[in-house]
């Protein structure tokens, strides 16, 4: 089965700067997907990046970007140049290939300090 | 273009209430699931289904029944309903055979009193 630990349950970080979300995984599965989803207040669940295990490459969407460390199983989510809109819960998620069922982690809430 | 729709976005009922929660996609979609969310948990998954006429459980399916008589349509139905089902749902769906990632609806917030 697969697991998604997020131990973060809140982060803060002051517009502008950089803010690193953490997230371990746990699978048995050779090919599997990763992603963060971003939840604002209003409820709606967003895809902000997504990474395919098979591939080495880290994958980078504007300002954010993640760091896929395979043989630790570490998924990390950077998000640059932080802005009040990226105040946030966040979730990190694992699937089997084929993107179907998702196992999510715990969640972080994000606060963006003006 | 209206993606995943779900209705409705808010309900309460009382214990023993029967329930069902709509859940429509216009995008021929095979796939579709349900997700509750509660505090600290994120979200798990409470049933799918890969085509009409095909569903299965998921993590969490004690509790909810669901049917997929349509492409279109997975309603998710409490029968009798109870304070620990308090949550809020999501439906998703994606296209099967494809990496692409899944469509969530808005969610619906339930309460059971």
């Amino acid at each position: 089965a697969q697991t998604v630990t997020q131990s973060q349950p809140e982060m803060s970080v002051q517009e502008a700067e950089t803010v690193t979300l953490s997230c371990t995984y746990d699978t048995s599965e050779s090919d599997y997907y990763l992603f963060w989803y971003k939840q604002p207040p209003s409820r709606q669940m967003i895809l902000v990046i997504r990474q395919e295990a098979y591939k080495q490459q880290n994958a980078t969407e504007n300002r954010f970007s993640v760091n896929f460390q395979k043989a630790a199983k570490s998924f990390s989510l950077k998000i640059s140049d932080s802005q009040l809109g990226d105040a946030a819960m966040y979730f990190c998620a694992s699937s089997r290939e084929g993107a179907q069922k998702l196992v999510f982690g715990q969640g972080t809430r994000l606060t963006i300090n003006p | 273009n209206a993606g995943v729709t779900q209705t409705p976005k808010f309900q309460v009922l009382k214990t023993g209430q029967s329930m069902t929660l709509q859940c429509a996609q216009d995008m021929n979609h095979e796939y579709m699931s349900w997700y509750r969310q509660d505090p600290g948990m994120g979200l798990r998954l409470i049933h799918y289904s890969v085509g009409a006429g095909i569903t299965d459980q998921g993590e969490v399916p004690n509790g909810y029944n669901v049917s997929r008589s349509t492409t279109e349509d997975f309603p998710l139905r409490l029968l009798s309903a109870a304070p620990s089902q308090t949550s809020v749902y999501f439906c998703a769906s994606k296209r099967l055979g494809s990496n692409q990632p899944q469509h969530f609806g808005d969610g619906t917030r339930l309460s059971i009193l």
